[in-house]
């Protein structure tokens, strides 16, 4: 069955300090990867997506991620983090089966700290 | 401004009460979902609707109901069945069935509490 890990449930970073948050997959084919960022109480907000091509990908907000096949990885980074980043952040790959396409199995979510 | 809106933002219900959380979407997508949120649990799917007038159980769909009559609207019914259903509830849509390549976008969420 396809599954979504991140393995760290808090991080906690200083300001300007580099952040890299863990995301590994679990999933047959080659995957359709997301992730999201959401502040407390609020809905959740697309950072970046990997569907296919370069491997390192840009999104909003300065973060990036980097698709690493051999490893079933997905990480996201960010070379410089600003106190405003501070929020949860979930992992998501996208479902290509028959009839539940579209769908989307989430990682259990890293909350990030971040200290002045 | 096209986008998700759910309402109430709170919602407080006594115990053996069924309540309906709304949501509508004006971005003219076809795929609806609901999503539980619990903290540590990540989101977990409750149903899904790829078309109107049709719909599928996602993971925990026990003590949930929906309906999708129009393509903009997908409410959820929360009812006396679920055993613990104070969370927070994310409505979500997509543009269609594009194998799995469909970013999803979210609405506000209503956090649901049981007193």
């Amino acid at each position: 069955a396809q599954s979504v890990t991140q393995p760290d449930i808090h991080i906690t970073v200083s300001e300007g300090a580099s952040l890299e948050l863990r995301c590994n997959y679990s999933y047959g084919a080659t995957p359709y990867l997301f992730w999201y960022v959401q502040s407390p109480g609020q809905g959740l907000q697309l950072l970046l997506k990997y569907f296919s091509g370069d491997t390192l990908v840009q999104g909003i907000k300065g973060f990036e991620a980097e698709f690493k096949r051999s490893q079933s990885s997905f990480n996201l980074r960010k070379p410089s983090v600003h106190w405003s980043d501070a929020a949860e952040y979930f992992c998501a790959v996208g479902v290509k089966e028959l009839g539940s396409q579209g769908n989307l199995i989430f990682g259990k979510g890293t909350k990030l700290s971040v200290k002045p | 401004d096209g986008g998700i809106t759910q309402s109430p933002k709170y919602l407080f219900r006594k115990e053996g009460q069924n309540v309906t959380l709304s949501c509508e979407q004006n971005l003219n997508h076809d795929a609806m979902y609901w999503y539980r949120q619990d903290p540590g649990q990540g989101l977990r799917l409750i149903y899904y609707s790829q078309i109107v007038n049709d719909f599928q159980k996602g993971d925990i769909a026990e003590g949930y109901s929906v309906s999708r009559e129009k393509k903009e609207s997908f409410p959820l019914t929360v009812t006396s069945a679920q055993k613990n259903p104070t969370a927070f509830y994310l409505c979500a849509s997509s543009i269609g069935r594009l194998a799995g390549g469909n970013e999803q976008f979210f609405g506000p969420g209503t956090r649901l509490t049981v007193l």
